[in-house]
């Protein structure tokens, strides 16, 4: 059974640009969540996706937005970066739009200068 | 929303020492409570969790007892080993019934030999 796995490992962006994060969620789980975790602080939720619709968002910007795949693998995009949102974005899978997540994956790096 | 605060780091302690992490939280009703680790390069993990009052998380030998009195949910070990050194972070849904979760800042624990 292979985890949550994510893409890429960690990246560097400038700001006012767009960036595209990757994830694929553990075997058999049909929830994706995404958090965002800025350095020394504790991950914050942004937005939760169940059969391929959004199911539940955080208090994020709407230049957060995302997609789930019939897959159930998901992405999350980032428009007008900026300098604040470089963070360690994480990815959750579950079971069950009402399913707590059990394995996240180890992260996005994004940087933003 | 629900909210958690968590006992600040780092914490060094030696192997066999007895380790208490401290985790209090704000929150509507009776959420069920969660411990998450994250090991050096991965994913968080779900480490325990207590879904009512009274309730005792136990997992790899750490426990948690949830104590609606003092609204707390502190993480002890008996005895630490050099492989627990991770950082833990405590965390409760952001509202009632959701499983959308609300995150402390995170407590690093580094054993030495």
């Amino acid at each position: 059974e292979t985890g949550v796995t994510q893409s890429p490992t960690h990246l560097i962006k400038t700001r006012g640009q767009q960036v595209t994060l990757r994830c694929s969620s553990q075997s058999g789980h049909n929830t994706v969540s995404w958090y965002q975790q800025a350095l020394g602080q504790g991950p914050q939720f942004i937005f939760q996706y169940y059969r391929e619709e959004e199911n539940g968002r955080g208090n994020f910007p709407p230049r957060f937005s995302g997609l789930q795949f019939p897959n159930y693998s998901s992405e999350l995009n980032v428009n007008a970066l900026e300098l604040d949102d470089s963070a360690l974005y994480l990815c959750a899978s579950s079971r069950g739009g009402g399913a707590l997540p059990t394995h996240f994956g180890p992260g996005t790096r994004l940087t933003v200068t | 929303g629900n909210s958690v605060t968590q006992m600040e780091g780092p914490v060094t302690l030696s192997e066999e020492a007895f380790l208490t992490i401290n985790c209090t939280y704000t929150a509507t009703g009776y959420p069920s409570l969660f411990w998450y680790v994250q090991y050096p390069g991965e994913g968080l993990q779900l480490l325990l969790k207590a879904t009512k009052a009274d309730d005792k998380g136990s997992n790899k030998g750490f426990e948690a007892t949830y104590r609606k009195e003092t609204t707390s949910f502190h993480l002890e070990k008996g005895s630490v080993q050099v492989s627990d050194s991770a950082v833990y972070f405590c965390a409760l849904p952001l509202i009632q019934g959701a499983q959308k979760l609300v995150f402390g800042q995170g407590t690093r624990l580094t054993i030495n030999p």
